[in-house]
């Protein structure tokens, strides 16, 4: 049984530059979240995909996009990249199925460092 | 929106002894609150979850209590071993909606052998 699988592992871009992050969800999974960890801080939600749409969004500019495909597998793009963008990005799947299935499980995360 | 409190931020323990790290949280349409352990480098992974409609939850030498009134909850590690040592999240969501997690900022949680 895969897990959530993301990648690539680390990326380095400089200001301005655009980045793409992908993720595949846990085998059965069609919900995915995406999340923003700095250093030493929780992780902070920045939107969620189900059945191809944004059903949720955080509190993240709209520099931030994503995209889900009919496989549930995602991308996360971020554009005009800032040095405050730099951390850790995780991914988390879920199959929502009514009270008490909404278990989240992450990925091992790409950390972004942007210089 | 939700928000969720978490402390203490540091916690030493010496091997054997228990850890208690407590959540706070704000909104009260929530009804599901996992925790995390995250070690350095690695993926939160979710060690024990708990919904509203229990006030405990217990599983080996870890338990998470609830106290819906005062909106709190609180994970308790008995025994604790190097093992433990990492850094845990506390989060709250509202089940059966599309909201988020929201965590807490996060306990290093330090066992001294």
């Amino acid at each position: 049984d895969a897990g959530v699988t993301q990648s690539p592992t680390h990326l380095i871009k400089t200001r301005g530059q655009q980045v793409t992050l992908r993720c595949s969800p846990k085998s059965g999974h069609d919900t995915v979240s995406w999340y923003q960890q700095a250093l030493g801080q929780g992780p902070q939600f920045i939107f969620q995909y189900y059945e191809e749409e944004e059903r949720q969004r955080g509190n993240f500019p709209d520099r931030f996009s994503g995209h889900q495909f009919p496989n549930y597998s995602s991308e996360l793009n971020v554009n005009a990249l800032l040095l405050g963008d730099s951390a850790l990005y995780l991914c988390a799947s879920t199959l929502y199925r009514g009270p008490g299935t909404d278990t989240q499980y992450f990925g091992p995360g790409t950390r972004l460092t942007v210089l | 929106g939700e928000n969720v409190e978490q402390h203490p931020s540091t916690l030493s323990v010496q091997e054997g002894d228990s850890a208690v790290i407590k959540c706070t949280y704000s909104d009260s349409a929530s009804n599901y609150f996992p925790w995390y352990k995250q070690e350095l480098g690695k993926r939160p992974q979710l060690i024990i979850d708990i919904r509203s409609n229990v006030g405990e939850k217990k599983d080996q030498r870890i338990a998470v209590t609830l106290n819906k009134t005062a909106k709190h909850f609180s994970l308790h590690i008995t025994e604790t071993q190097p093992e433990d040592s990492a850094v845990y999240f506390c989060a709250a969501h509202i089940s059966g909606s599309a909201r988020q997690l929201t965590f807490g900022s996060g306990t290093q949680l330090t066992v001294l052998p």
